[in-house]
């Protein structure tokens, strides 16, 4: 199985910080990676899927990059409610496998 | 609106099964593919088994391969987890989610239902 190899496991970060998080796989997997957001109590939600594209309704803040192995989710502005835990996912082949989350919380 | 309803979570003792449903609606369900992925408490999210439209195609983590099987049932707008043999690792919030497909686009888990709690415990 492909391993995703997310940091950092957490940070702290201050509104209006810009802010990166970054994937590795264990193989290359193209662009096939996507980035979910996760509040507390709540399912997790698309936000990238493909490496750059905005999923409808994301704030252009949110972006992503990357391709073969290394991937980033940048959040230019932080805002209040980008508090949670973000999780990469590769979807190029199965078993589907998710990095292990970074936890962006409030400095 | 795109929703995602899942039940049939409970407490269950180890060894024992478990069927949960998933129902879809606010999208034609028959023509997108579907999939199980559950979250061990304070643990990141795993998926566990996938099912194309038609039922042409399952795949399953090896983690639950032999013990678990997906099903769906179109007319119903309908997405199964049958669990058997359940072990206490099984313990988890488990979710159905959405893939949406095309010939230029294809995006994982675009959409996901609240989850239902299982607890395998004696």
């Amino acid at each position: 199985a492909i391993q995703m190899t997310q940091s950092p496991a957490s940070l702290s970060a201050s509104v209006g910080d810009r802010v990166t998080i970054t994937c590795r796989a264990s193989q290359d997997i193209r662009n096939d990676l996507g980035w979910f957001q996760q509040r507390p109590g709540g399912a997790p939600r698309l936000l990238v899927y493909e490496t750059s594209n905005l999923e409808d309704g994301v704030p252009s803040r949110f972006s992503g990059s990357g391709s073969g192995t290394d991937f980033t989710l940048t959040i230019s502005g932080l805002m209040p409610e980008d508090f949670a835990t973000y999780y990469c996912l590769q979807d190029n082949s199965y078993p589907y496998t998710f990095g292990g989350g970074s936890k962006v919380e409030i400095k | 609106e795109v929703h995602l309803e899942e039940s049939g979570g409970g407490l269950v003792k180890p060894g024992g099964s478990l069927r949960l449903s998933c129902v879809a609606s606010g999208f034609p369900f028959s023509i997108y593919s579907m999939n199980w992925v559950r979250q061990a408490p304070g643990k990141g999210p795993e998926w566990i088994s996938y099912i194309s439209s038609r039922s042409a195609t399952m795949y399953y983590a090896d983690s639950v391969r032999g013990r678990f099987t997906i099903s769906r049932d179109d007319g119903q707008k309908s997405l199964y987890l049958q669990m058997n043999s359940l072990r206490a690792e099984d313990t988890a919030l488990y979710f159905c989610a959405r893939d949406t497909n095309t010939p230029v686009m294809t995006k994982s888990f675009d959409a996901w239902g609240q989850g239902t709690l299982v607890t395998v415990s004696s």
